[in-house]
């Protein structure tokens, strides 16, 4: 089955323990991207990668890394977590960029106290 | 950033009712325009993506249509049915650009 998957789906941790969201696609997709979600300001996208070793701050990237070693996989880290980076996250996948359709993971809602 | 504006914000609309909504995004530097649907508790589902002057799209009773030159593009619903209650987005990527910025989003409420 044709998907992306995100693990941990829920996470509660403390400011400054460094943590590690990962993303898997299984579609073969050559773009992958990180997306937070936040009460009235909709999904912003943080970081994206349009293939192995390329990757890109997108609208909100403070405060993350991300790194692109294999096609597949598109892991989100956060070195050093602080309260504001509570929020849900999406990792989502599209065959290349722009005029394709992105499919989503299921979501990681992180908690940062 | 590029601003993707959404209207309305949410709406509530009466089973078989149709409606509509708007997204409007920057004209210059157009390459491609998203619909999705997020429903509650779900991650969001990809409806249509279009990328010339003058698309429309169909999917059942949901359909698109866009508008370059001037910035919009409309989502329908033929005749809403209650499970067609869900937030819907959409997004804007700019020729050159590898990014994707999405619109607000409108919260639709069918009520049976």
């Amino acid at each position: 089955e044709a998907q992306v998957t995100q693990n941990p789906r829920y996470l509660i941790t403390v400011t400054g323990k460094k943590l590690t969201v990962t993303c898997s696609q299984n579609m073969n997709h050559e773009y992958m991207s990180w997306y937070r979600q936040d009460p009235g300001l909709g999904l912003r996208q943080i970081y994206y990668s349009m293939n192995v070793e390329v990757t890109d701050k997108g609208d909100v990237p403070e405060g993350y890394k991300v790194s692109r070693k294999e096609k597949r996989n598109f892991p989100l880290i956060l070195e050093s977590p602080s309260p504001n980076q509570t929020s849900l996250y999406f990792c989502a996948s599209s065959l290349f960029s722009g005029n394709q359709p992105q499919h989503f993971g299921d979501g990681t809602r992180l908690s940062i106290l | 950033i590029l601003n993707v504006e959404q209207s309305p914000q949410s709406l509530h609309v009466q089973e078989g009712d149709s409606t509509n909504f708007t997204c409007s995004f920057p004209s210059s530097n157009f390459y491609a325009l998203h619909w999705y649907r997020w429903e509650t508790a779900k991650s969001p589902e990809a409806l249509f993506v279009m990328t010339l002057n003058g698309d429309e799209k169909k999917k059942g009773r949901i359909s698109a249509t866009l508008n370059t030159k001037e910035g919009y593009s409309y989502l329908y619903i033929k005749g809403s049915q209650p499970e067609d209650s869900a937030t819907y987005l959409c997004a804007h990527s700019g020729a050159g650009s590898y990014q994707l910025t999405f619109g607000k989003g409108t919260k639709l409420s069918v009520i049976p």
